[in-house]
């Protein structure tokens, strides 16, 4: 079955340093890939999503994500941090056959200090 | 467009007892999903839906149940509560995307926070 693991249940940055959340996925058969972003009190926010077309995706709030098939990886960077990007994000990947259903990592929550 | 909401916000349950959570769409997406989020599990699939009058168990199944008597709402029951059913209830909506292949991007509502004691 497929998964996700997500390294790091918590990630400390200072404002202004590159964010870097790691993502890494179980299927041999490049799945379709997923970051979602929840800030406090409120529900999963879609970032960005790979679906087999570029390997580098850009997403909302200046985030972006590399499929590396080679390492099966899908990690989340953003090159600045800002106080606002404090948030939990989670990986979420499903495959060709149940496209319809994604399989969520644990999370990783983002500090982000002044 | 409200996108998914969820009623209610925050409830608290005595053990036994029973309760629905109501979700809503108006974006006319043929599929719909109920998930818990627990610390350090991530989210976790209850129950979906593919349409309208049909049901499907996921991860997580045992101690719900689920109806979908219309396209647009998806409602989550308790017959009767327990303590490990404390959770935040978070429901979803998705459509299809046909880009190279078919992908499903799944928009979630604010999620409810259920208590059982």
């Amino acid at each position: 079955a497929q998964s996700v693991t997500q390294l790091g249940s918590h990630v400390s940055v200072s404002e202004g340093a590159l964010v870097l959340l790691r993502c890494n996925y179980s299927s041999s058969v490049p799945p379709y890939l997923f970051w979602y972003v929840q800030y406090p009190n409120q529900g999963l926010q879609l970032l960005l999503k790979y679906t087999s077309a570029a390997t580098l995706v850009k997403g909302i709030n200046g985030f972006e994500a590399e499929f590396k098939k080679s390492e099966t990886s899908f990690h989340l960077t953003k090159p600045s941090a800002h106080m606002s990007d404090a948030a939990e994000y989670f990986c979420a990947v499903s495959d060709l056959e149940t496209a319809d259903k994604l399989i969520f990592g644990t999370g990783t929550r983002l500090q982000v200090f002044p | 467009n409200a996108g998914v909401t969820q009623t209610p916000k925050f409830r608290v349950l005595k053990t036994g007892q029973s309760m629905t959570l109501l979700c809503a769409q108006d974006m006319n997406h043929e599929y719909m999903y109920w998930y818990r989020q627990d610390p350090g599990m991530g989210l976790r699939l209850i129950h979906y839906s593919v349409g309208e009058g049909t049901t499907a168990k996921g991860e997580v199944p045992d101690g719900y149940n689920v109806s979908r008597l219309k396209k647009q709402n998806f409602l989550l029951g308790l017959e009767s509560a327990a303590p490990s059913q404390t959770s935040v209830y978070f429901c979803a909506s998705s459509y299809p995307t046909r880009g190279q292949g078919l992908s499903y991007e799944q928009y979630f509502g604010p999620g409810t926070r259920l208590t059982v004691t």
